[in-house]
């Protein structure tokens, strides 16, 4: 079992660059979650999916945030155009179970984004 | 909001036993109790989960209110390596601050 996989582990980009997050989950598993991390707001739920659909985007910060989840395997968090406000850890985790949440997340090691 | 209270930080001494507390008071009937820990540098870590019943397992234990209202992670001997941030989350899986432990030698 290699757990969640996130690339890549550091990203350094210049404000007004596109960025691309990848998350591979661990197979099997029906959920998937992005979570960002900073000093000031702490772990933030961004986005979830099960079954490759996404259920509640509501922690989006905004427009230039995408995600999407092309099969069960894969999943990328996309910023378009980066701000230095974005800088922060970006976790993913996955979950065997859908909507129960009755099964612990499995988090990756996540990415750290310098936005200059 | 992630709706769970937990305290800034606690301290322990090594060996000894820590009891971690959390109010979910507005907690729904089918709602889990999940615990997780973040050490230095790493990701979240799963640390135990529960709906009702007290739960055991080799990490830690949870005690759960009769109400559900509360809940109670118990390391029954805190080691250097269980120094952590210990987050209490409901079945939403919204992360609040948590609370950061301290065990001194």
């Amino acid at each position: 079992d290699a757990g969640v996989i996130q690339s890549p582990r550091h990203e350094v980009t210049e404000m007004g660059q596109e960025v691309t997050l990848r998350c591979k989950p661990i197979s099997g598993h029906n959920s998937l979650f992005w979570y960002r991390q900073t000093m000031m707001r702490g772990l933030e739920l961004l986005i979830y999916f099960n079954n490759n659909v996404p259920i509640d985007d509501s922690g989006m910060p905004e427009d230039r945030f995408s995600a999407k989840m092309p099969n069960a395997s894969f999943s990328t968090l996309k910023i378009q155009p980066s701000e230095p406000r974005d800088s922060a850890v970006y976790f993913c985790a996955s979950s065997p179970s859908g909507f129960s949440y009755n099964s612990p997340l499995h988090f990756g090691n996540g990415t750290r984004l310098t936005v200059t | 909001d992630a709706k769970t209270t937990q305290p800034n930080s606690m301290e322990s001494n090594e060996e000894e036993p820590v009891h971690l507390p959390c109010n979910h008071s507005t907690i729904s009937g089918t709602d889990y109790i999940h615990w997780y820990r973040q050490l230095p540098s790493q990701g979240p870590e799963y640390v135990i989960h529960g709906l009702t019943s007290n739960v055991n397992n080799r990490m830690a234990s949870l005690a759960i209110a009769e109400d559900r209202k509360s809940s109670t992670l118990i390391l029954h001997r805190a080691t250097l390596r269980d120094a952590a941030v210990y987050y209490c989350i409901r079945g939403d899986m919204r992360f609040g601050a948590g609370t950061r432990l301290t065990v001194k030698p």
